[in-house]
């Protein structure tokens, strides 16, 4: 089955220690990207790549790191999480660059930083 | 910069009724436009899009209809069911911006009742 799989889904933890949200999918696309949601302020881009070892900032970068040294792999980092970052985390993914603009989401990691 | 606006929700309507959530945008040059719908605890999905004027997306009895006169896009269905209870996301690719990013707006939740 198709499919981007995050992992945790569910995650409670304290400011300061790091924690990466693990991303994966099986359909071979060279685009991936995170995005958090907030309520009140839809989705939001962190980080994409357009493929292996390709990377680069979207609108709100700050606070995460991204790798991607596998094309079916991208790992979001929190090197040093806040409160400010508790949110839903998807990643996404797509074929041709993602100039189909059609995203494949993961099912949500919902991240609690207290 | 670019922009998508939908109505604020929650909408709330009975089983068979007919349904607009409405969707203008701003946006630079001639973007793609989509519906993308999200199901309780799930990931976002796409679930039509257009990518010139006056085209008409549809799926699963929704459709849409790029409006490049009134920068709308407005999401329509005629009979809505108790299992179209979702948050919808209207959102565009400018290509403007960065590649393959999505710019969406906040989130419509539509509840059906039986």
């Amino acid at each position: 089955e198709a499919q981007v799989t995050q992992n945790p889904r569910y995650l409670i933890t304290v400011t300061g220690k790091k924690l990466t949200v693990t991303c994966s999918q099986n359909m071979n696309h060279e685009y991936m990207s995170w995005y958090r949601q907030d309520p009140g302020l839809g989705l939001r881009q962190i980080y994409y790549s357009m493929n292996v070892e390709v990377t680069d900032k979207g609108d709100v970068p700050e606070g995460y790191k991204v790798s991607r040294k596998e094309k079916r792999n991208f790992p979001l980092i929190l090197e040093s999480p806040s409160p400010n970052q508790t949110s839903l985390y998807f990643c996404a993914s797509s074929p041709a660059g993602g100039n189909t603009g059609e995203l494949f989401f993961g099912e949500g990691s919902r991240l609690t930083v207290l | 910069g670019d922009s998508v606006t939908q109505m604020e929700g929650p909408v709330t309507l009975s089983e068979e009724a007919f349904l607009t959530i409405n969707c203008t945008y701003t946006a630079t040059g001639y973007p793609s436009l989509f519906w993308y719908v999200q199901y309780p605890g799930e990931g976002l999905q796409l679930l039509l899009k257009a990518t010139k004027a006056d085209d008409k997306g549809s799926n699963k009895g929704f459709e849409a209809t790029y409006r490049k006169e009134t920068t709308s896009f407005h999401l329509e269905k005629g009979s809505v069911q108790v299992s179209d209870s979702a948050v919808y996301f209207c959102a565009l690719r400018s290509y403007g911006g960065s590649q393959g990013n999505l710019i969406f707006g906040k989130g419509t939740k539509l509840s059906v009742k039986p």
